[in-house]
């Protein structure tokens, strides 16, 4: 099973300010088939970025994805009021599909 | 557009059933599979498995394993998951998705909250 790591836990961060939110692999993610997921409370997570680095239908150029193999990235170029959530990667590269256990991005 | 609409809460004796129902519209339900997903209270989330709507195919986590079932009917766009022996610790919220282009989660359910207390 692949483990993924997320960090930091929590970043604390002003609207307008860049996020740098990681996730890293226990093995290498095969195809770089990893998804980033934000979550807001009480809501279902909603898809942002897919095969690392393809971002979903209607998700603002704000959010971009990088990374290769077990290292992984998720950037938010300015942060929206709106972006406070947590964030979780995911691997679908092999089987068991896991998540990363989250990074909650919070206003300072 | 796509929607994915679950039943409601459960609650539920530990040893006993829950069947939760997550039935789509908007698309050709057929073309896509099904993902179950569960996030207890204050947690992350955790895979279950996975449903091909097409051929019935199913793929489920190993913890999961012997207590759950997936289940879909293509005449009601519907989908199931049935976990047995519930415990405390499978009080959660339970998400269906929808499957695109290999196990990416594009339209997801609204959660269904299941309790499980004595």
């Amino acid at each position: 099973e692949i483990v993924l790591t997320q960090s930091p836990g929590t970043l604390s961060l002003s609207p307008g300010e860049r996020a740098t939110l990681s996730c890293r692999a226990s093995q290498s993610v095969g195809a770089n088939y990893l998804a980033w997921y934000q979550q807001k409370p009480g809501q279902a997570p909603r898809l942002l970025i897919y095969n690392a680095s393809s971002r979903a239908t209607g998700i603002p150029d704000r959010f971009s994805g990088s990374g290769s193999g077990t290292d992984f990235t998720l950037t938010i170029s300015r942060l929206e009021p709106e972006d406070f959530a947590v964030y979780y990667c995911q691997q679908y590269g092999s089987s068991p599909r896991t998540f990363g256990q989250g990074t909650q991005v919070e206003i300072k | 557009q796509v929607q994915l609409v679950q039943s409601g809460a459960e609650v539920k004796k530990p040893g006993a059933s829950v069947k939760v129902s997550c039935t789509a519209s908007g698309y050709i339900f057929s073309n896509y599979g099904i993902s179950w997903v569960r996030q207890a209270p204050g947690q992350g989330l955790e895979w279950m498995g996975w449903i091909s709507v097409y051929n019935g195919n199913t793929l489920h986590a190993q913890k999961f394993q012997g207590r759950v079932t997936m289940t879909t009917d293509t005449s009601t766009s519907t989908a199931y998951m049935e976990l047995r022996s519930l415990r405390s610790d499978d009080t959660a919220v339970y998400y269906c998705a929808r499957v695109w282009f290999g196990e990416i989660y594009d339209y997801w359910g609204q959660g269904t909250l299941v309790t499980v207390s004595s």
